[in-house]
């Protein structure tokens, strides 16, 4: 099975400032994606940013991008210009893209994102 | 359009007892998918539902199952309730194999 690792409990940063959130992933499998989702205190997860694994090109989305390393099963999502908003638990996760591994989303255990004014 | 919806918002039970709890996809989709959120352990994988049948099952006692109906909203059953099953449920929803899910605000199930 695939495990997601996020080894950040919590993080903190200034409005304004830029904070990078770690994950690391374990599998055997050559396809799949991954994916950074938000949850604020609503707990309603949204969707920040998709990768896919065969695209050597990081994704982007608007202030949030990544840093996506196959060899190293490194998966870092980089947040420019922290805004208040940002405050929330991010999870990492990760998807086959193979039947037999089934569809469901693999998550990390959630990093706590603290912005300060 | 309405997204994920799920019911109740909160649901207290005693020990042993069962629960029941409830999702509505969104309008159009197929697959269903159930994680719990417990305190300080991310979101474990339950069961996923697509067209009717459950696809995947994650790493949960037989006493949670559940089922979707021809509508394709879904609900999740918990007996023979334990303390440590006091979590968040999640419910989430997929066109089919989609993958863009979009996930409901949960269920806080409470059990003394």
């Amino acid at each position: 099975a695939q495990t997601v690792t996020q080894s950040q409990p919590e993080m903190s940063v200034q409005e304004a400032e830029t904070v990078t959130l770690s994950c690391t992933y374990d599998t055997s499998e050559s396809d799949y994606y991954l994916f950074w989702y938000k949850q604020p205190p609503s707990r309603q997860m949204i969707l920040v940013i998709r990768q896919e694994a065969y695209k050597q090109q990081n994704a982007t989305e608007n202030r949030f991008s990544v840093n996506f390393q196959k060899a190293a099963k490194s998966f870092s999502l980089k947040i420019s210009d922290s805004q208040l908003g940002d405050a929330a638990m991010y999870f990492c996760a990760y998807r086959s893209a193979h039947s037999n591994s089934g569809y469901a989303l693999n998550f990390g255990k959630g990093t706590s994102l603290l912005v300060t004014p | 359009e309405a997204g994920v919806t799920q019911s109740p918002t909160h649901l207290i039970k005693t020990r042993g007892q069962q629960a029941t709890l409830r999702c509505s996809p969104i309008s159009g989709h197929t697959s269903v998918y159930w994680y719990q959120q417990a305190l300080g352990l991310g979101l474990q994988f339950l069961l996923w539902y697509d067209e009717g049948e459950e696809r995947n099952r994650g790493n949960f006692p037989p006493r949670f199952s559940g089922r979707q109906f021809p509508n394709y909203s879904s609900e999740l059953n918990v007996n023979a309730l334990e303390l440590e099953d006091s979590a968040l449920y999640l419910c989430a929803s997929s066109f089919g194999t989609g993958l863009t899910i979009y996930f409901g605000e949960g269920s806080w199930l409470t059990v003394v």
